[in-house]
This record gives structure tokens, sequence and C-alpha cells, in this order.
């Protein structure tokens, strides 16, 4: 059980708009520490989507977008492509663990 | 491009230790701090340890603190992982991954492809 929760999946169709949340509390993303995700195709590494809530590194389509709230995170990606399909995780730090964190992990299927 | 190459993952039996390497190459390693992260077959991502560029600092999660050692040798370009009295809760793929900016606020910036380590008698 993480300390960061995302839902199990979600879905959309091609061209349509999805969103992932990711909720922490006062001791991670409530604490001011930024929040970071990654995409992950089954059987390849995970890959840098997100960095410091917002930034998209080189080569991220504009269509990935993060935004932090409070305790929360969401990663947004619009007009949704077959080769969107993956898993993604967002990650922070914890300071009643002490340690780096990821959550659990949300599973986009593109219908 | 930055290319990092994972190896000495197999079977070991619980109780057994087993050395992960990471070589690295595209860039220049004594920068960087490094990180081990894993995943269990079908499960998420769970982080490991970090090291510092200089090697000086290190940080480690619960659940291997005081059974696995980290490690980098900046004049190899390498970054090790030393795992003793292995569980079959370590089974896992284990990947190296960069680190950018401060720890704790920064992120895994580059992965590696992952060498799987499966403890089993």
């Amino acid at each position: 059980q993480s300390v960061l929760t995302q839902p199990p999946s979600v879905s959309g169709a091609p061209g349509q708009r999805v969103t992932i949340s990711c909720t922490g509390s006062s001791s991670n993303i409530g604490a001011g520490y930024d929040v970071h995700w990654y995409q992950q195709v089954p059987g390849t590494a995970p890959k840098l989507l997100i960095y410091g809530n917002i930034n998209r590194p080189s080569g991220v389509p504009d269509r990935f977008s993060g935004s932090k709230s409070g305790t929360s995170a969401s990663l947004a990606i619009t007009g949704l492509q077959f080769e969107d399909e993956a898993n993604y995780y967002c990650q922070s730090y914890d300071t009643n663990l002490s340690g780096l964190v990821f959550g659990g992990g949300t599973k986009l299927t593109v219908l | 491009q930055v290319q990092l190459v994972e190896s000495g993952g197999g079977v070991a039996q619980p109780g057994k230790s087993l050395r992960l390497s990471c070589g690295a190459s595209g860039f220049i390693f004594s920068n960087y701090g490094m990180n081990w992260v894993r995943q269990a077959p079908g499960k998420g991502l769970e982080w490991v340890a970090i090291i510092y560029y200089d090697g000086n600092n290190k940080y480690y999660a619960d659940s291997v603190k005081g059974r696995f050692t980290i490690s980098k040798d900046n004049s190899k370009n390498t970054l090790y992982l030393q795992m003793d009295d292995l569980r079959a809760e370590d089974t896992a793929v284990y990947y190296c991954a960069t680190w950018s900016g401060g720890y704790p606020r920064g992120y895994f910036q580059s992965w590696g492809q992952g060498t799987l380590v499966t403890v089993s008698s």
C-alpha cells in the first residue's frame, strides 16, 4: 500500500482527454515536495514524463501535462493515441518514511 | 546519449548474496547521484537506494536497510548494489537510474533496461 494513491486503471478513446490523479498527504505532496511522473510501457524500463510537477523533458509531447494542488497532483493526457497505452507512476518524497516513494501505478487503456 | 547497462542478476537462494553492477556511459558519471529502483513481477516501482555523486552520502528504503549496500566507482563509471541476506520478497527487476537535482527533491532522469533477480530455494 503506497502513501501516494493512484487509480488502478483509466481508459479513453483515441483523441480524448484523460487525467490520472496522485493523492498524498501532509507528509509528502502536502509538505511541498515535488511530484514527478513516469511512463512505463509493459516490458520496458520506465521513462521520465513530467518533473517538478509541471515540466516536460525534451522529446515529451505537449499532450502530456502535470499539475499539483495541496496534497494531490494530476497528469493530463490530451489527444489520446494508442501509443500512450502504458502504466503511469507518480513519485515524490515522504518525510514519515524518510524515503522516495512511488504511487501504485495506473494502467491506461486506449479503447 | 546516456546509456545504463545493468548486469549481475540471476537466481540466488534465501540468505545468500548477489552483487549487481550498472555500467554508465554518455554522461559525466562522477557528477551524478545514482539510484537503484526495483519492480517485483506484476507490481509497481519501489525505490531501493540512492548514492550522491561523490559517494559520500547514501540512503536506503527501510525494506533493504542493513542488508543492501550501494556504492559507485567513478573511475570505472560503474554503480553497484551489494545484496546480502536475500529474501523471497527481494525478487524483482532491478533498474539503475540517474538522479537529477538535490536529494530528496530531485527525480529519476535516465533508466537502464533492468536485470532480474530471483530469490528461491
